[in-house]
């Protein structure tokens, strides 16, 4: 089953405006991140937060996790028509195996109009 | 440093064909993981491999699947007798360490069977 969950499932913005994405998990977990994935592509690793962290920034995204909330957000700040992907949010988390194991959420398609 | 390394891109079978598709992991990353994706949908763990054991397969398929990481190689993921429900998009992963958590994804495979 998917342990993460994208809010909204698509959105669509103007260029300059400010995109933000939430994302729900269920279990504990060790880290979150946050991956884009253009069409036809493979992802592409955008950020990570761990989970004694609550909020990061590099370049035009900032990311919160709310940990007993199991949340968190992407906010991409002024926004291109370059970002318009499908963004996806992944939880790190040791299983009852032992191993790590990281699971995909549903994810947010992402259209920005020029 | 090539990254990690999918092929075939496209992959046409016959139903009641096999299919079999490779990855090579980026230089140095001992673990790969296999996700499915269907059209407009998120990524579906499906394995998680080192070299020459399976560690986690709980998101493959039992009958038909199979997936092996050799000493030597790329990894391998084999759909036996496919049918037409195994067209996807089929993406590796690969990262250096448990517990570092970032995945550096290939391209992906994608499957269409007729």
């Amino acid at each position: 089953s998917q342990q993460g969950e994208e809010d909204p499932q698509a959105l669509s913005i103007q260029e300059g405006e400010n995109a933000t994405m939430n994302c729900s998990y269920k279990t504990s977990i060790n880290n979150l991140q946050w991956y884009r994935q253009n069409s036809g592509r493979g992802l592409v690793h955008l950020i990570l937060i761990r989970s004694n962290e609550r909020e990061k920034h590099s370049g035009r995204l900032r990311v919160t996790l709310d940990t007993s909330k199991k949340s968190s957000s992407l906010l991409i700040t002024a926004s291109r028509a370059a970002d318009t992907a499908s963004y996806f949010c992944a939880t790190d988390a040791v299983n009852s195996g032992g191993y790590q194991k990281v699971t995909f959420g549903t994810g947010t398609k992402l259209q920005v109009i020029p | 440093n090539a990254g990690v390394m999918q092929n075939p891109r496209h992959l046409v079978r016959r139903r009641g064909q096999e299919a079999r598709l490779r990855c090579s992991p980026m230089k140095g990353h001992s673990h790969v993981y296999w996700y499915r994706q269907l059209p407009e949908e998120g990524l579906k763990f499906m394995v998680y491999l080192q070299k020459e054991n399976i560690i986690d397969e709980s998101g493959m398929p039992k009958e038909r699947f199979s997936a092996e990481f050799p000493k030597e190689g790329p990894s391998i993921l084999r759909i036996q007798q496919v049918v037409r429900g195994d067209s996807a998009a089929y993406f590796c992963a690969s990262s250096p360490l448990q517990g570092v958590g970032v995945l550096t994804f290939g391209a992906g495979s994608r499957l269409t069977v007729l």
